[in-house]
């Protein structure tokens, strides 16, 4: 059974830089099959896809981000990863990541990691 | 951006009565769109995908409809489990380009 987990710092501060690793487990991220994708989601609020991205290092950003967002695949280690720059209080949130099936649906999720944004 | 709409943002119904939860997106997106279901704390699971069809263990009371811009998810007998948020989430882009709605909250009466 497919598992995802996130982990990193939970506390990040204004202007620095969010870093975040999502680990697989129980299959293989170079699926040719797979994306993988980063959503958030801020406290008591909705859902935001952040990007995704194939084990080649293929990527997709939503554009409302794309210029504080770089995401990349380490193979050997069966985890990606994201970076979100200059980040702001507004950058609080739930931060999820899940396989994307055939570039269309996200399933499965990891259980989500709270990155707080606060000096 | 396309654009998804859900209605109503709270809806609430009794156990064991039907639930129609609606999302209506800003331009056509063909039958590309999924349904997830997130109770508090927890990560959303995917419900249904291709507008109709239920995700991998999903109960057969939950069904999904619709096409181009205006779509339902259906429960059609409350369980106590079923209380939870409900989103909508569109892909019909090219590059992708996904988006949520902004949720119905589904209580109990």
């Amino acid at each position: 059974q497919l598992q995802l987990q996130e982990s990193g710092p939970g506390l990040v501060k204004p202007s620095e830089t969010l870093s975040l690793t999502c680990t697989v487990s129980g299959g293989s991220i170079s699926s040719s099959s797979y994306y993988w994708g980063w959503i958030r989601q801020p406290p008591g609020k909705g859902l935001e896809w952040i990007g995704s991205i194939y084990y080649s290092g293929s990527t997709y950003y939503n554009p409302s981000l794309k210029s504080r967002v770089t995401i990349s695949v380490d193979t050997s280690k069966n985890q990606f990863s994201l970076k979100l720059s200059s980040v702001t209080a507004a950058d609080t949130a739930v931060y999820y990541c899940a396989r994307l099936q055939r570039l269309n649906w996200f399933d499965p999720w990891g259980q989500g990691t709270l990155v707080t944004v606060s000096s | 951006e396309i654009v998804m709409t859900q209605s109503p943002a709270t809806l609430s119904v009794s156990p064991g009565e039907r639930a129609t939860l609606s999302c209506r997106a800003s331009q056509s997106v063909s039958s590309n769109l999924a349904w997830y279901q997130q109770k508090p704390g927890q990560a959303p699971r995917l419900l249904i995908y291709g507008a109709s069809t239920r995700a991998t263990g999903i109960p057969a009371r939950f069904s999904g409809s619709g096409s181009g811009t205006e779509f339902t998810l259906t429960i059609s007998s409350l369980q106590s489990e079923d209380f939870a948020v409900y989103y909508c989430q569109q892909y019909n882009n090219w590059p992708p380009e996904y988006t949520f709605g902004q949720g119905t909250k589904l209580e109990i009466k």
